[in-house]
């Protein structure tokens, strides 16, 4: 059973800090990595996506895979208020035509 | 956004009767998922497409089927609705199926089975 792994939360940071969200997985075939953000009543929008071990960076996120320790990670900078929403991991294998596999998201809150 | 339009938004309907969900998508886009969420469960996948009348099962499919006549529309049919196919039902499309193939999500369907 292919799982990925979020902390739920709710995960509280002030205004202008640095919000860090983890997630891990189980399936080490896995080739691509998708973070997802997703509003109450809303459906999931994609934030970033990344394939290769290392960091990478779109404006004031930043992904980071360690495929070795099947680990990935969203860190926003600058959290803004309009950065509260549910943060989904998703997962694909390798190759394929297969879907998604979720995580259960953690729910992030930035207080101002 | 991508061009995903899923209809009915909202349905109510009572165990027993089928249900059939529609996704269009003008993106000409091959891929076509159905997911389903819920609480405490995230999003799992029913059944998805790989081209017009090519489908396979997902994660969840039982109780579900699925039809493509045509690149963009995806069809999903709860053939005997039951309480537990109560949830929201997400459709999305992909570009390309390979590993580096990115989802697209439509707005969602809200099913109430009473």
């Amino acid at each position: 059973q292919k799982e990925v792994e979020q902390n739920s939360g709710p995960l509280s940071v002030p205004e202008g800090a640095i919000a860090s969200l983890n997630c891990t997985y189980s399936d080490r075939g896995s080739q691509s990595f998708f973070w997802y953000r997703q509003y109450s009543g809303k459906s999931p929008e994609l934030i970033m996506f990344i394939y290769s071990n290392g960091d990478k960076e779109d404006g004031r996120f930043t992904a980071q895979l360690n495929k070795a320790s099947q680990y990935v990670s969203l860190l926003i900078r600058d959290s803004q208020p309009s950065d509260s929403a549910t943060y989904l991991c998703a997962v694909q294998p390798g190759g394929g035509a297969d879907g998604l596999t979720f995580g259960k998201g953690t729910h992030l809150i930035i207080q101002p | 956004d991508a061009g995903i339009t899923q209809s009915p938004r909202h349905k109510v309907t009572e165990t027993g009767t089928p249900v059939t969900l529609r996704c269009h998508q003008t993106e000409n886009h091959r891929y076509m998922y159905w997911y389903r969420q819920d609480p405490g469960h995230g999003l799992r996948l029913i059944h998805y497409s790989y081209g017009v009348k090519d489908t396979d099962k997902g994660e969840v499919s039982d109780g579900y089927s699925v039809s493509r006549s045509k690149t963009e529309d995806f069809l999903l049919t709860l053939e005997s609705a039951t309480s537990s196919q109560t949830s929201v039902y997400f459709c999305a499309i992909s570009e390309t199926g390979t590993a580096q193939g990115t989802q697209y999500f439509g707005p969602g369907t809200r099913l109430l089975v009473l």
